[in-house]
């Protein structure tokens, strides 16, 4: 089975700290992704990636950056995080073209900013 | 803005079939329909997707109407486990657009 690991499950950072999310697949998928979820909003798309070094803005990127060096790792970077940005991240991946079978998500890095 | 409409709630009592509708009557010729769910504090899980043909995987039935303009997903003997969202979503074949997720069916399975 794909495995989609994010390497924080919970995590608690400082107003204007820079935070790092990373999220790591390992079945070679072509597309990753990172959504926030907030109660009564569902999930957002915040960024997604289709290649290695390609980024492409979802809904919500404001606040936000991301990074993909490699193949397998997607990263979502808070420049200066701020106390709206608490909310629980999923990072998704997905295999390109017609064998796609839809995303796998990690368990979510639930994110509070203080 | 969301393609499906689905009720925000459902009841379902252990061991019976879970019926959970889902209304979509702007889909496309070439929009699929796709079904995930979210138990508490996990992400989201694939569960079954269609075109038009009625489809059957080891989690669950997806009955698509002839019209395509609604589904139904089916949990033939619900657990409490199965408690959990649940999103169904149209979207093209392939990685063409993005998973858009509307606010799903809260399903209660219940002793």
């Amino acid at each position: 089975d794909v495995k989609v690991t994010q390497s924080s499950r919970y995590l608690v950072k400082r107003t204007g700290e820079k935070v790092f999310l990373e999220c790591v697949q390992d079945m070679d998928h072509e597309n990753m992704f990172w959504y926030r979820q907030d109660p009564g909003l569902g999930l957002r798309l915040i960024y997604f990636s289709y290649d290695v070094k390609m980024k492409e803005k979802g809904d919500i990127p404001e606040g936000y950056s991301v990074s993909r060096e490699k193949k397998e790792r997607f990263s979502l970077i808070l420049e200066s995080a701020s106390t709206n940005q608490t909310s629980m991240y999923l990072c998704a991946s997905s295999l390109e073209g017609t064998s796609w079978r839809g995303y796998t998500f990690g368990s979510g890095t639930r994110l509070t900013v203080v | 803005d969301a393609k499906t409409t689905q009720p925000p709630s459902m009841d379902c009592a252990e061991g019976r079939a879970a019926n959970l509708p889902c209304n979509h009557s702007t889909i496309s010729g070439n929009e699929y329909v796709y079904w995930y769910r979210q138990i508490h504090s996990q992400g989201p899980q694939y569960i079954i997707h269609g075109l038009k043909n009625n489809e059957t995987n080891e989690m669950a039935s997806l009955i698509i109407t002839e019209d395509r303009k609604s589904s139904t997903l089916i949990l033939p003997h619900a657990t409490l486990r199965d408690t959990a969202v649940y999103y169904c979503i149209v979207k093209g074949r392939g990685s063409q657009g993005n998973l858009i997720f509307g606010k799903g069916t809260k399903l209660s399975v219940k002793p």
